[in-house]
């Protein structure tokens, strides 16, 4: 199963844009990069996944050059409520299409006024 | 539309108990998979129930079993407790259609701790 690097804590201020580099030197042919954001003491939530190129939505947009052994989660001007645990994940495909989450340990970002 | 919602919020058990969590998924999903997320670590994979079918299973000993009902919900059931098993306990939920969708609709939790 492919492994994903992340700085464990990052620090960042109001306005200013942040960007979360992830490796994942092994990512097979199929499998999807995701990102997760979670508050402490909630369940993790649904940021962001792409395959290859750049992905973008309303909350962020991620990065994942040709080689696909990295991604890069870009948050654009971050507030106070952005203060959170960010993980990168590789999404395996399952059997029959269930497909599974590997969490790492995340990235703590801190987000000052 | 109400989310994944897990029962109960907080517990308390001692060694070599039993404990039984509960998860109802969000509706019209019939996927769902548990975690397990020790303090200061991310979720760890356990399971994953489809049409009340196990699909997935993770590195965890045979004490933790699960089971899907017809309606989708599902119940995690851990026996003879050790104190490492103290944690939060994360359902997520997703349609479980097949495709290259990864997201999950994870619940609040369960907090238990073995003392």
């Amino acid at each position: 199963l492919a492994k994903t690097t992340q700085p464990i804590s990052m620090d960042s201020y109001e306005g200013q844009e942040v960007n979360i580099t992830c490796s994942h030197n092994n990512i097979a042919t199929n499998d999807y990069i995701t990102w997760y954001q979670q508050f402490p003491s909630q369940g993790p939530r649904f940021i962001i996944q792409g395959y290859k190129t750049k992905v973008t939505n309303e909350v962020a947009s991620l990065f994942i050059p040709a080689d696909r052994k990295s991604s890069t989660l870009s948050l654009p001007r971050v507030s106070l409520s952005d203060t959170a645990v960010y993980y990168c994940l590789v999404g395996v495909p399952g059997k029959g299409g269930y497909n599974k989450l590997i969490f790492g340990a995340g990235t703590r970002l801190a987000v000052h006024p | 539309d109400a989310g994944v919602t897990q029962s109960p919020t907080h517990l308390i058990k001692t060694r070599g108990q039993h404990v039984t969590l509960r998860c109802s998924p969000i509706s019209g999903h019939k996927s769902v998979s548990w975690y397990q997320q020790v303090l200061g670590q991310g979720p760890q994979f356990i399971f994953q129930y489809y049409e009340k079918e196990e699909r997935g299973r993770g590195n965890f000993p045979d004490r933790f079993s699960a089971r899907q009902f017809p309606n989708y919900s599902s119940e995690l059931n851990v026996n003879a407790l050790l104190l490492g098993d103290s944690a939060l306990y994360l359902c997520a939920s997703s349609p479980g259609t097949s495709g290259d969708s990864y997201e999950q609709y994870f619940g609040p939790g369960t907090r238990l701790t073995v003392t």
